[in-house]
């Protein structure tokens, strides 16, 4: 069973427009970090966030992790076209393992 | 840019044949791992490989097995394919204990 998932399977905006996916885990976790993965290429990492913190930037993106709910977000301002693509959250776990575990992905669709 | 390669980006066999797809970086990095993604884009880790330790997620088959000739390249062998074996085979590689991960692009096995 996945560890980590993300809430929503698809979402579509317009470009310019804001938009957030969510994750949830189940699990103790020392750190989560969200990927993108396009069309024909492998994931990427776009922030990790330690358990520590609670709001990540980086450019256009944020992340906000809320370890008490066990949940993070991860929000897009300014939405361009190439911002299409599937978003992941990750875990990685508390129990010492360096394996990282995905959630089932966001399709991101971004529109003219 | 990408720094983990892998080869080749497809391939097509029938069931019962054996497989070998080849995964090297370029990172420097110490430890290398393997994922399945099947269509839905579920992301299941199947090895974590470094010089120090093999980790082998229970739930894959015997019929697959890593192989390593030094901590630059990992490769996967499937002995015997089998139809549920179609998928897109995501190689990675990292330091160990840092949890980025650089993926390659993918190998796109189709089994018939």
């Amino acid at each position: 069973s996945q560890l980590a998932e993300e809430n929503l399977w698809a979402l579509s905006v317009h470009e310019g427009e804001s938009v957030t996916v969510n994750c949830s885990y189940k699990t103790s976790i020392t750190a989560l970090q969200w990927y993108r993965q396009k069309s024909g290429e492998g994931p990427a990492q776009l922030i990790l966030i330690r358990s520590n913190e609670r709001e990540k930037r980086n450019g256009r993106l944020r992340a906000t992790l809320d370890t008490s709910s066990q949940s993070s977000s991860l929000s897009i301002t300014a939405t361009r076209c190439e911002d299409t693509a599937v978003y992941f959250c990750a875990t990685v776990l508390s129990s010492g393992s360096w394996q990282l575990i995905f959630g089932s992905g966001t399709q991101l669709t971004v529109m003219p | 840019e990408t720094a983990v390669f892998q080869t080749p980006n497809y391939h097509v066999t029938q069931v019962g044949n054996e497989v070998s797809f080849n995964c090297k970086q370029t990172l420097g990095h110490d430890t290398m791992y393997w994922y399945k993604q099947d269509s839905k884009k579920l992301l299941k880790i199947m090895f974590s490989y470094n010089n120090k330790q093999l980790i082998v997620n229970e739930t894959v088959p015997r019929r697959f097995s890593p192989q390593s000739s030094d901590k630059a390249h990992l490769n996967l062998r499937i002995k015997s394919v089998e139809p549920e074996d179609s998928a897109v085979y995501l190689c990675a590689s990292s330091y160990e204990g840092n949890e980025r991960l650089f993926f390659g692009h993918g190998t796109k096995l189709s089994v018939l």
